[in-house]
């Protein structure tokens, strides 16, 4: 356990639906970042924030997507009108930026299939 | 972003040493070498970083070539438990992770 939580842990919907999934990372961790990982590759960057502030979105970012950090601490990832595409594991990792360190520290995933 | 090649899987038999390569021939001189590994089922997570030094910690020794353009991870007494999906990533100071396809390691008992 990395300290680092997301629930839920399986989500299934139908094609269409929106879906929101959390994130809450180490909780002096001021950087916390999104990924999307299909069967046989490695996570895809989707986007990152510094405290509250979103700071990159990847192209992979549709405007399907949304991702909010209110006040620094948790996180969630909005999916709106689902497709099969969507389908995927939906990694979190959180890490204390400072000057030269940039560790991540992930959680367990969400993992989302879309009927 | 400069890219990194590994094989695609490997084998090793249970309590011995491991030596992952990882090729990284454009790598920049600010760019950092790190390890994440993903064991199944799970989030990946560190192993290991370095720059220019050869690198040791609980984990493992990151070995890295004098001109860096490759290096090796090293996995000194493998156990079942280090089967898992092995990254070699570089990334700029501070920037975000780029994952490739890692390396499958198989222990075999």
């Amino acid at each position: 356990d990395t300290g680092v939580s997301q629930d839920p842990r399986h989500k299934i919907t139908k094609r269409g639906q929106n879906v929101t999934f959390r994130c809450d990372p180490i909780s002096e961790h001021n950087r916390l970042y999104w990924y999307r990982q299909t069967l046989g590759q490695g996570p895809e960057f989707l986007t990152y924030f510094q405290n509250e502030a979103q700071l990159e979105k990847s192209r992979l970012l549709s405007d399907r997507f949304s991702a909010e950090r209110p006040k620094g601490s948790f996180s969630t990832l909005e999916i709106q009108r689902t497709e099969q595409g969507d389908s995927a594991m939906y990694l979190c990792a959180s890490s204390l930026w400072r000057r030269g360190r940039n560790t991540q520290y992930f959680g367990p995933g969400t993992r989302l299939t879309v009927l | 972003d400069a890219k990194t090649t590994q094989p695609n899987s490997m084998e090793s038999n249970e309590e011995e040493p491991v030596h992952l390569p990882c090729n990284h021939s454009t790598i920049s001189g600010t760019d950092y070498i790190h390890w994440y590994r993903q064991l199944p089922s799970q989030g990946p997570e560190y192993v290991i970083h370095g720059l220019t030094s050869n690198v040791n910690n609980r984990m493992a020794s990151l070995a890295i070539a004098e001109d860096r353009k490759s290096s090796t991870l090293i996995l000194h007494r493998a156990t079942l438990r280090d089967a898992a999906v092995y990254y070699c990533i570089l990334n700029k100071r501070d920037d975000k992770i780029i994952f490739g396809k890692g390396t499958r390691l198989h222990i075999l008992p």
